[in-house]
């Protein structure tokens, strides 16, 4: 089942405010995913990281791979009202057989942009 | 034109029916998935593919079966459809670098 924690699960912020979210897992992850979800549409990928310590900005939104491999942050600066959807973290632990080729996946985070 | 496609988009069965849901992928990758979302609950993996010749169950493989007919083809059926089994449901493929992709969805309502 799933052992990713991802909060908060969700988040009422105004237009221009900065957004934060986070995942944490139990065990050890060597990539973590982070994707983006529209009302009625499959989740579409904003960022991935493969290296412990790793920041990367993709636009407005900055993910980072924490250094203990065991989370990961999203932040979205200035919101704006399309930034409004579902925020899912992912990732992959270590290479055995059980994992490999697999995600997990948090709950999701809401986002609700209001002007 | 999208790389991950899914047929139908919407559809809605009674409880006994068998229903197919088709998934199709013009990105060349050998990994394909089958995702069920609840609200709520995030997505879970029901069966997975690393190739034409190699099926996986996932985590709520019950009730369900697949079938991958060529590289670009997986598609997903239930034999006999319950009402717990209302869901939005998502088809993937994977590059090696773990980067999954996601069609837009089909969303089966069972009566």
């Amino acid at each position: 089942g799933q052992q990713l924690n991802q909060s908060p699960q969700s988040m009422f912020i105004q237009e221009g405010e900065d957004v934060s979210m986070n995942c944490t897992s139990s065990s050890i992850f060597n990539t973590w995913l982070w994707y983006k979800q529209d009302p009625g549409e499959g989740p579409v990928l904003l960022i991935a990281l493969y290296k412990a310590g790793e920041l990367t900005s993709n636009g407005r939104l900055t993910a980072q791979f924490g250094i203990t491999r065991k989370d990961s942050f999203l932040n979205i600066s200035a919101s704006i009202p399309s930034d409004v959807g579902i925020y899912f973290c992912a990732g992959q632990g270590p290479m055995t057989t059980d994992s490999w080729g697999k995600l997990q996946f948090g709950a999701g985070t809401q986002v609700v942009v209001t002007p | 034109d999208a790389d991950v496609t899914q047929t139908p988009r919407n559809r809605i069965t009674k409880t006994g029916k068998r229903i197919m849901l088709e998934c199709s992928q013009t990105k060349g990758h050998d990994r394909m998935y089958w995702y069920r979302q609840d609200p709520g609950l995030g997505l879970r993996l029901i069966y997975y593919s690393f190739d034409v010749k190699d099926i996986n169950k996932g985590e709520i493989s019950d009730g369900y079966s697949v079938s991958r007919q060529a590289q670009a083809k997986f598609s997903l059926s239930l034999e006999s459809a319950i009402p717990n089994q209302t869901a939005l449901y998502f088809c993937a493929t994977s590059d090696f670098g773990q980067r999954q992709f996601f069609g837009p969805g089909t969303r089966l309502t069972v009566l």
